[in-house]
């Protein structure tokens, strides 16, 4: 099955600066890749994806980046605020099922 | 709040005990998943189903069941051969069993007696 890596556990970044979130994949027949946001005590939200023939792709303040021969795909948010501070989670898609990461809680300090 | 509802936000199961977690949904979406949650370990599938009275097992389905009825309904049951049921579970759904753009309920929180 798919296994999902996801980097870094927890990431502590200041207003205003970047953050970088990586994940790569197992299965090279996966296509489909998004990313959710889970605010404390919340559900998990779908925040942006990517499908396998896309490179890129953004929304505003948020971007993902894929790179199918590496197995690999990042989140950048730039221009972080204080109401980015969640737990992020990529997951990847194969035939119907989505595998998640462990997830990166993202602690934006004023 | 709308769109898919999970019952109850907390739950206790005593040893030997079956529990049932609800889970419902008026998105008119096909498919619906039901995903356990534990601390550093991300979601993990135990369950889906992408049609009425059709359902597959997921990752880590052991100690556990589920039915679809309706479309609407997808209700999962931790069973008393699960021996680790403590965790926050999570169901879902999306159009067309494609597990593409999950909308998540928000979630039940089981514990141990």
């Amino acid at each position: 099955g798919e296994n999902v890596e996801q980097h870094p556990s927890t990431l502590s970044v200041q207003e205003g600066d970047s953050a970088v979130i990586k994940c790569t994949y197992s299965d090279s027949a996966s296509n489909y890749f998004p990313w959710y946001k889970q605010e404390l005590g919340k559900r998990p939200q779908l925040i942006i994806d990517i499908r396998s023939n896309v490179g890129e792709k953004k929304d505003q303040r948020i971007a993902v980046t894929l790179n199918k021969t590496a197995k690999h795909f990042s989140l950048h948010i730039t221009e972080t605020q204080p109401e980015d501070s969640a737990v992020y989670f990529c997951a990847a898609k194969n035939d119907y099922k989505l595998s998640f990461g462990a997830g990166t809680t993202v602690t934006v300090r004023a | 709040d709308g769109g898919i509802t999970q019952s109850p936000k907390y739950l206790f199961r005593k040893e030997g005990q079956n529990v049932t977690l609800s889970c419902e949904q008026n998105l008119n979406h096909d498919a619906m998943y039901w995903y356990r949650q534990d601390p550093g370990q991300g979601l993990r599938l135990i369950y889906y189903s992408q049609i009425v009275n059709d359902f597959q097992k997921g990752d880590i389905a052991e100690g556990y069941s589920v039915s679809r009825e309706k479309k609407e309904s997808f209700p999962l049951t931790v069973t008393s051969a699960q021996k680790n049921p403590t965790a926050f579970y999570l169901c879902a759904s999306s159009m067309k069993g494609a597990g593409e753009k999950l909308f998540f309920g928000s979630g039940t929180q089981l514990s141990v007696l």
